[in-house]
């Protein structure tokens, strides 16, 4: 079956710009999760959803960054002004639904490489 | 604050040249410890799931076990194609639902 697709794969802008990702989950996934991994770096949690619950958006850098997922599917992640500090390589992950444990295994897309000039 | 630390940061071998990564944690009431594997240009890929201490799984010539406090994944006669950054998440509590965070991963390289 097909997997997480992230779309743009790489994405080039100038500093100042807005940028739109795109996540499609696995379908019947309701856990849908945004990362960030710079060079070197981990993975830098920055929002989840779960269903129609209100999202987690506890991990966002700043307020240039938001999210919105669509019918409980597919996700858009937008970077407002961006700035040569966002390049980094964004990855989106999908779960069943936490059961008792809290937690499911993820499943990731191949990210987004965002390069800001 | 919940953390995940994993050693060594690279680590290179020679094929059939066995050892481990470490994955050490301090949250409180563990919920799972997740291995993934992350090739260059993709996004991890997970390999296991822990609950317990003293739990142990295997696949191929991977297999990962779990104390109280860390982690352990074993390599056995490592081949090139093992060749990846490894990475361990655990679950950290975050308003009511769960939160992966995730070790900075091992980068690992087998020489043939």
């Amino acid at each position: 079956g097909a997997g997480v697709s992230q779309s743009p794969s790489n994405k080039v802008t100038e500093k100042g710009k807005d940028v739109e990702l795109r996540c499609d989950p696995i379908s019947g996934h309701t856990a849908l999760y945004w990362y960030r991994q710079s060079l070197g770096q981990g993975l830098e949690f920055l929002i989840y959803f779960q269903g129609n619950s209100a999202p987690d958006k506890s991990g966002l850098p700043s307020d240039r960054f938001s999210a919105e997922r669509t019918g409980g599917s597919v996700s858009t992640l937008t970077i407002q002004r961006t700035q040569q500090e966002d390049s980094a390589v964004y990855l989106c992950a999908s779960s069943l639904t936490p059961g008792t444990g809290g937690y499911n295994e993820q499943f990731f897309g191949p990210g987004t490489r965002l390069t800001v000039l | 604050e919940d953390q995940v630390t994993q050693s060594p940061e690279a680590l290179r071998l020679q094929e059939g040249e066995s050892s481990s990564l470490n994955c050490s944690y301090t949250v409180s009431g563990l919920r799972g410890l997740f291995w993934y594997r992350q090739d260059p240009g993709k996004g991890p890929e997970f390999l296991f799931t822990l609950y317990s201490a003293g739990e142990e799984k295997e696949k191929e010539r991977l297999k990962a076990t779990l104390t109280k406090k860390e982690s352990f994944l074993h390599i056995t006669a490592p081949k090139p194609e093992d060749s990846a950054t490894y990475l361990c998440a655990v679950p950290r509590s975050s308003g009511g639902s769960y939160i992966p965070t995730f070790g900075r991963g091992t980068s690992l390289i087998v020489h043939p």
